[in-house]
């Protein structure tokens, strides 16, 4: 049982480069998301899906793009990579999102760094 | 202010030593409170969850939530260099129609041999 899988671990991108970052989970979670954590800072929430076809911006989506084809999926576009998203990048999902009692599967992390 | 205060240590323990990690916080709407383990360069998983006040043990972890002083708890005994990680605290409430999940910035505690 795989979890929540992302990929790739480790990226160094040019300031301008665009990239994606891939998530994908075998645990038929509706609820997906995209945090980013900055040393200090904590986890802060991106981008949020509730279901395939839906997303929503979470409290950092400014230079992000997602979208969610399936439910299994749910990749994340940076655009005119900038130094200020050097950051490591954390998908996770749930089954529970619409609820207090929201329990979150993470997978391992992207380490991008902008140069 | 944060919506969540977490200290970010070091905490430093010698192996065995009881160890107490915790979070504060402002909104008083928040009912949910959990506790996530991370390791060095893993993602975050979940150690435990509470509802609303009261203490839930398990094994050599109790989690302790006091709403009326906003204040939560993770304490850990006979700690072991294996709970060496970051501990991180996370709190969800209902605001504007759906739930929202907080998470602190996250406790670094290494137990020493």
């Amino acid at each position: 049982n795989a979890g929540v899988t992302q990929t790739p671990k480790f990226r160094i991108l040019k300031i301008g480069q665009s990239m994606t970052l891939q998530c994908t989970q075998d645990m038929n979670h509706n609820y997906m998301y995209w945090y980013r954590q900055d040393p200090g800072m904590g986890l802060k929430l991106i981008y949020y899906s509730v279901g395939a076809g839906i997303t929503d911006k979470g409290e950092v989506p400014n230079g992000y793009n997602v979208s969610r084809s399936t439910t299994e999926d749910f990749p994340l576009r940076l655009e005119l990579a900038a130094p200020s998203q050097t950051s490591v990048y954390f998908c996770a999902s749930s089954s529970a999102g619409g609820s207090g009692a929201n329990v979150l599967t993470f997978g391992a992390g992207s380490r991008l760094t902008v140069l | 202010q944060k919506e969540v205060e977490q200290d970010p240590g070091p905490l430093s323990v010698p192996e065995g030593a009881i160890v107490s990690l915790n979070c504060t916080y402002s909104n008083s709407a928040f009912q949910y409170f959990m506790w996530y383990r991370q390791y060095s360069r893993k993602g975050p998983e979940l150690l435990m969850y509470t509802y609303s006040s009261g203490n839930k043990e398990d094994g050599r972890f109790t989690a302790q939530v006091d709403k009326s002083s906003k204040y939560i708890s993770l304490f850990i005994r006979d700690s072991q260099p294996s709970d060496s990680a970051t501990y991180l605290c996370a709190m969800s409430a209902l605001m504007d129609s759906s739930y929202k999940l907080i998470f602190g910035s996250g406790t670094r505690l290494l137990v020493r041999p």
